[in-house]
């Protein structure tokens, strides 16, 4: 069965400084990974996804995200924090392309003046 | 394009009742999966469905069921309501290839009293 893992599930930073936040996925297959973000009393809006062929994959809001299969690892970061993303972050698993998603418990975001 | 849509968004039902929720996925999206958020167990996947039938199942209760119809919009019924049902309900849907990504709607909140 696929799962995964979101170490943290509450990440500080200051404005400017990195983002980034850990994912580690099991999956007997190739897998499908993407991270979505979410914002109060709303719904996820999909950041980026790893599917096949490049391992970095570049996202909305000057995210990305490297996959590693040696390490079973896609982290998320984001080279200089903005206010505006404070928010939460799942990291998700599928195998069936996107319509069957394994969640991670999430990483709560929060961006210091 | 429209996004998907979620109606109502936010529902206040009494324990025993039963709730249907309903989802109109994007345009020419064919597969529509329906997701529970709790903070106690984040993210969980109900069901999916693909051309009106049911292609994959979480692990939930009999008492949660959908269907979907031939203009793919879907609905997601909940019969003899518990207090532990009370979440944020999430609709997904996405297009026919297999890679593509899920877009999600706003989501109903469903408060069991």
């Amino acid at each position: 069965a696929q799962s995964v893992t979101q170490l943290g599930s509450h990440v500080s930073v200051s404005e400017g400084a990195l983002v980034l936040l850990r994912c580690n996925y099991s999956s007997s297959v190739p897998p499908y990974l993407f991270w979505y973000v979410q914002y109060p009393n709303q719904g996820l809006q999909l950041l980026l996804k790893y599917t096949t062929g490049a391992t970095l994959v570049k996202g909305i809001n000057g995210f990305e995200a490297e996959f590693k299969k040696s390490e079973t690892s896609f982290h998320l970061t984001k080279p200089s924090a903005h206010m505006s993303d404070a928010a939460e972050y799942f990291c998700a698993v599928s195998d069936h392309g996107g319509n069957k998603l394994v969640f991670g418990a999430g990483t709560i975001l929060r961006v210091k003046s | 394009k429209a996004g998907v849509t979620q109606t109502p968004r936010y529902l206040i039902k009494t324990r025993g009742q039963q709730v249907t929720l309903s989802c109109s996925p994007i345009s020419g999206h064919r597969s529509v999966s329906w997701y529970q958020q709790t903070p106690g167990q984040g993210l969980q996947f109900l069901f999916e469905y693909f051309s009106e039938t049911q292609r994959n199942k979480g692990n939930f209760p009999g008492r949660f069921s959908g269907r979907q119809f031939s203009n793919s919009r879907s609905e997601m019924n909940v019969s003899t309501l518990e207090l532990g049902d009370s979440a944020l309900y999430l609709c997904a849907s996405s297009g026919d290839r297999m890679n593509t990504e899920a877009f999600f709607g706003q989501g109903t909140r469903l408060t069991v009293v």
